[in-house]
């Protein structure tokens, strides 16, 4: 059973436009990261959200904690963007982390 | 840049062998989390770290250990390795405690493979 799952798997999409990828969760969170995973296998923490709305540059997540939902949205993409996108939550017991299997983005010119 | 640095940054062992990760957090980060990522598991937690005390324990397996320094570096034991240990292992700091409430800086990882 996966406590966190993210959709689309694979998105390619043209240079500028708007991106969505949802995340949605089972557990009890204290909180929902979003990561960024470039082609060379680096990580870089986008967002730290557990409740609202956040923004960043082009980029904004979004959390629902009633419906376990959050939303990580990429305005005007651009080619740089092209990574996979990894959604994780902590759980608000035992503070275990859990991962989605990620979103392998392709912005293309 | 994140500050994390990660050594080795490849090794390649054979089955049956023990090999130990090394991780240096961020100057002041007081947590050290220990992830695992294979191509058929994904990212999976492994263990946390808090100022040199056991905090939180994931997907651990019991030929695994880790321990945290006064320092504040971290080591990665992996013992008995399998051919499905072979995965990119990737130590993250956060400032505090509850690093649900604190962005994760991850190092850039060491690839392992056991033949």
């Amino acid at each position: 059973k996966n406590e966190v799952e993210q959709s689309p798997q694979n998105l390619t999409a043209q240079e500028g436009e708007f991106i969505t990828i949802n995340c949605s969760y089972s557990v009890g969170i204290s909180a929902l990261h979003w990561l960024q995973q470039h082609p060379g296998g680096g990580i870089v923490s986008l967002f730290m959200l557990s409740s609202g709305k956040k923004k960043h540059g082009r980029l904004i997540a979004t959390i629902n904690i009633q419906e376990k939902h959050s939303s990580l949205h990429i305005t005007a993409s651009h080619p740089r963007d092209s990574a996979v996108y990894i959604c994780a939550v902590r759980s608000n017991t035992g503070n275990q982390f859990y991962f989605g299997t990620g979103t392998s983005l392709t912005v293309i010119p | 840049d994140s500050g994390v640095t990660q050594t080795p940054k490849h090794l390649i062992t054979a089955t049956g062998q023990r090999v130990t990760l090394r991780c240096s957090p961020r100057s002041g980060d007081l947590s050290v989390y220990w992830y695992q990522q294979s191509l058929d598991q994904g990212l999976q937690f492994l263990i946390q770290y808090y100022n040199g005390e056991e905090r939180a324990k994931g997907n651990i397996l019991e030929r695994f250990s880790a321990q945290q320094f006064p320092d504040l570096h971290s080591e990665l034991n992996l013992s008995s390795l399998e051919l499905g240990d072979s995965a990119l292992y990737f130590c993250a700091s956060s400032p505090s405690l509850l690093a649900g409430y604190n962005e994760q800086f991850f190092g850039p990882g060491t690839r392992l493979t056991v033949l």
